[in-house]
């Protein structure tokens, strides 16, 4: 069984910051089927990249997935206040969520 | 647009079913290459996935639920289902029904219900 692992578990920083959110596999994964989803309180979450690299419709180009093999990235390159969620990734293979990263405001 | 509505208890004893719908509207739960899944979250914390149905009806589980877990499709209504057996407060959530996509290059989900609230007390 695949387990994603995410790390850090709270990410503290200002708007305008670059924020860099890790998706740790336990054994390597096809990364066409990696994807990371954005979720703020009180709303359905939201698709942002689908096969680790692909950015989903109407997604802001600030927003980038990148890695293969066991390792993951989502990059946000400058953080817009609405961005201030938490993130999740997840593989299609057995649709497991990693326990997400929380981007909070500093 | 696809959109995609649940219904049904908000308040469920323990040790009973949860029975949950979701209802397909601006698209078809027959169509090829979508998946059909439930995903929950507990307050305080993380997503949790629950399962997901294919057009052909086959089913995969969390492997942490899959004793109490069955999704069903109706296609003749365009929904499908989520029922819970045995449930306990720790199956207290918000519950979300979700489509998918199994095809290059979008292999995950896509489009999801607003979500609804279900609370397991006496």
């Amino acid at each position: 069984e695949i387990v994603l692992t995410q790390s850090p578990g709270t990410l503290s920083l200002s708007p305008g910051e670059r924020a860099t959110l890790s998706c740790r596999a336990s054994q390597s994964v096809t990364s066409s089927y990696l994807a990371w989803y954005q979720h703020k309180p009180g709303q359905a979450p939201r698709l942002l990249i689908f096969g680790a690299s692909g950015r989903a419709t109407g997604i802001p180009d600030r927003f980038s997935g990148s890695g293969s093999g066991t390792d993951f990235t989502l990059t946000i390159s400058r953080l817009e206040p609405e961005d201030f969620a938490v993130y999740y990734c997840q593989h299609y293979s057995n649709s497991l969520f990693g326990q997400g990263t929380k981007v909070e405001i500093k | 647009q696809v959109h995609l509505q649940e219904s049904g208890p908000g308040l469920v004893k323990p040790s009973q079913t949860l029975s949950l719908t979701c209802t397909v509207s601006g698209g078809s739960v027959s169509s090829p290459n979508y998946y059909w899944s439930w995903i929950r979250q507990p307050a305080g914390k993380g997503l949790e996935w629950i399962g997901r149905i294919d057009l052909s009806g086959s089913t995969n589980y969390n492997p942490s639920l899959k004793s109490r877990v069955t999704i069903s499709v109706d296609t003749s209504k365009n929904q499908f289902s989520l029922k819970l057996t045995s449930v306990t407060a720790a199956d207290t959530a918000v519950y979300y029904c979700a489509r998918g996509i199994a095809a290059a290059p979008v292999y995950s989900v896509d489009v999801w219900g607003q979500g609804t609230t279900v609370t397991v007390s006496s």
